[in-house]
């Protein structure tokens, strides 16, 4: 089945400095998409980006992400991180062809920007 | 923004009880899920579902069934619930596969 594997569980990263999330997945289909979410403490998850055109660069609020389907990768970037970034992020992967409609998230990386 | 409301917002019950966690969404959405979020293992598809009387099996469904009796209303059911179903529960919706999806604020359930 899908999968999506996120390798880093904690990520410490100091204001100011980038950040590289990272996103692997494995899928037998080719009619798929793929999302960022963000989570807030006590909040519930949301749409940070999403895209489905491989080596498009997709922008959104300071982050970036290209899907490679080449190397099953979806990394989020970005350049210079905010206190506020502080956050849980979930890669996921979507099934689009057909009626399913099956979403599939990765374990999640916790985001702790300090000063 | 689209509206997922999901009941009650906390439970306690105990080992062996049964429970019904309910989700609502009033977006005319097609698609419903249930998650289970717990540390170090991210969101959990448990089910989901393409619309009223469907439902498809998710990733970790054992010991949970669903039932999708409305567009708007999704039901998770516990019959004989375990400590280690302890978790927040996620409810989710969205219009079609290539779309955001909607969470609602969450269930958290805990089994004694």
């Amino acid at each position: 089945g899908d999968s999506v594997t996120q390798t880093e569980g904690l990520v410490t990263v100091t204001e100011g400095l980038p950040v590289m999330l990272n996103c692997t997945y494995q899928t037998a289909y080719s009619d798929v998409a793929f999302f960022w979410y963000v989570q807030y403490l006590n909040e519930a998850p949301k749409l940070l980006l999403r895209s489905s055109t491989d080596n498009k660069r997709t922008e959104h609020q300071g982050f970036h992400a290209t899907l490679h389907k080449s190397s099953s990768s979806f990394h989020l970037q970005k350049s210079s991180v905010q206190l506020s970034d502080s956050a849980l992020y979930y890669c996921a992967l979507a099934y689009t062809g057909g009626l399913s409609g099956k979403l599939t998230f990765g374990e999640g990386t916790q985001v702790t920007v300090i000063s | 923004e689209a509206a997922v409301t999901q009941s009650p917002r906390n439970k306690v019950t105990v080992t062996g009880g049964n429970v019904t966690l309910s989700c609502r969404q009033t977006n005319s959405h097609n698609y419903m899920y249930w998650y289970r979020q717990d540390t170090g293992h991210g969101l959990r598809l448990i089910h989901y579902s393409y619309g009223a009387g469907n439902l498809q099996i998710g990733d970790v469904p054992d010991g949970y069934k669903a039932t999708r009796t409305t567009q708007e209303d999704f039901f998770l059911l516990l019959e004989l619930a375990s400590p280690s179903q302890t978790s927040l529960y996620f409810c989710a919706s969205r219009g079609h596969p290539n779309t955001e999806v909607f969470f609602g604020k969450g269930t958290r359930l805990t089994v004694v």
